[in-house]
């Protein structure tokens, strides 16, 4: 059964830094591109970053180039956010999901959507 | 970046309704439609792929359609647990960007 933990979310001042972690079981996690999504309180989806499987290729929306970094550690099968310089308009909830991929001949091809999703961790700021 | 358009933001229905939400893209996607549902503090469930696939699991009540630019939800008739807010993605381009979203309401 495909598993997704986030965690490290909580309450930080502006200008502060929090890494989030997401915590993979039940399927091969190297093979796979992992996401990151928010969800500001009482609005809609935002995506955040992507990172490919091997973690050679990293993507991020404008809204937070630059002050997040997104990473992963295939041996622990665990997914990261390194976010720094947050501001008010970060608050809100982050999930991440695994992207469901089309694996043929023991290759995965990320295909830009997301079949499994944490239950989500809420990030704070505010001072 | 894509933007994505979806009409209604939310709508009224009864149990046994046949419901549809729209989706508009700002410019062609093919195919690369994605329909999520997300209950109340939950997060989102994948539904259908590729404008018109169903996710495994997911009721035959619920189908798509559409390509190019202008996309459909479907459900055939409405079942208490359809109760949610239903979000489209284009999955055609980074960044992957989503629709604001149509909450399906009680009647």
């Amino acid at each position: 059964e495909v598993q997704l933990l986030e965690s490290g979310g909580g309450l930080v001042q502006p200008g502060g830094s929090l890494r989030l972690s997401c915590a993979a079981s039940g399927f091969t996690f190297s093979n796979y591109a992992m996401t990151w999504v928010r969800q500001a309180p009482g609005k809609g989806l935002e995506w955040v970053s992507l990172i490919t499987g091997s973690g050679s290729a990293t993507y991020y929306a404008d809204s937070v180039k630059g002050r997040f970094t997104v990473s992963r550690d295939n041996s622990k099968n665990t997914l990261y956010l390194q976010m720094d310089s947050l501001r008010a308009e970060d608050t809100a909830v982050y999930y991440c999901a695994k992207d469901a991929a089309y694996c043929t001949n023991g290759v995965c091809y990320k295909v830009g959507y997301f079949d499994y999703w944490g239950q989500g961790t809420l990030v704070t700021v505010s001072s | 970046d894509i933007q994505m358009t979806q009409s209604p933001s939310s709508l009224s229905a009864s149990v046994g309704d046949r419901v549809t939400i729209t989706c508009r893209a700002s410019q062609s996607i093919s195919s690369h439609l994605i329909w999520y549902q997300q209950k109340s503090g939950k997060a989102p469930k994948l539904l259908i792929y590729a404008a018109s696939t169903l996710q495994g699991g997911v009721p035959s009540r619920f189908s798509g359609s559409g390509s190019g630019t202008d996309f459909t939800l479907t459900i055939s008739s409405l079942q208490p647990d359809d109760f949610a807010t239903y979000y489209c993605q284009q999955s055609y381009s980074t960044p992957q960007t989503f629709g604001q979203g149509t909450k399906v309401e009680i009647k």
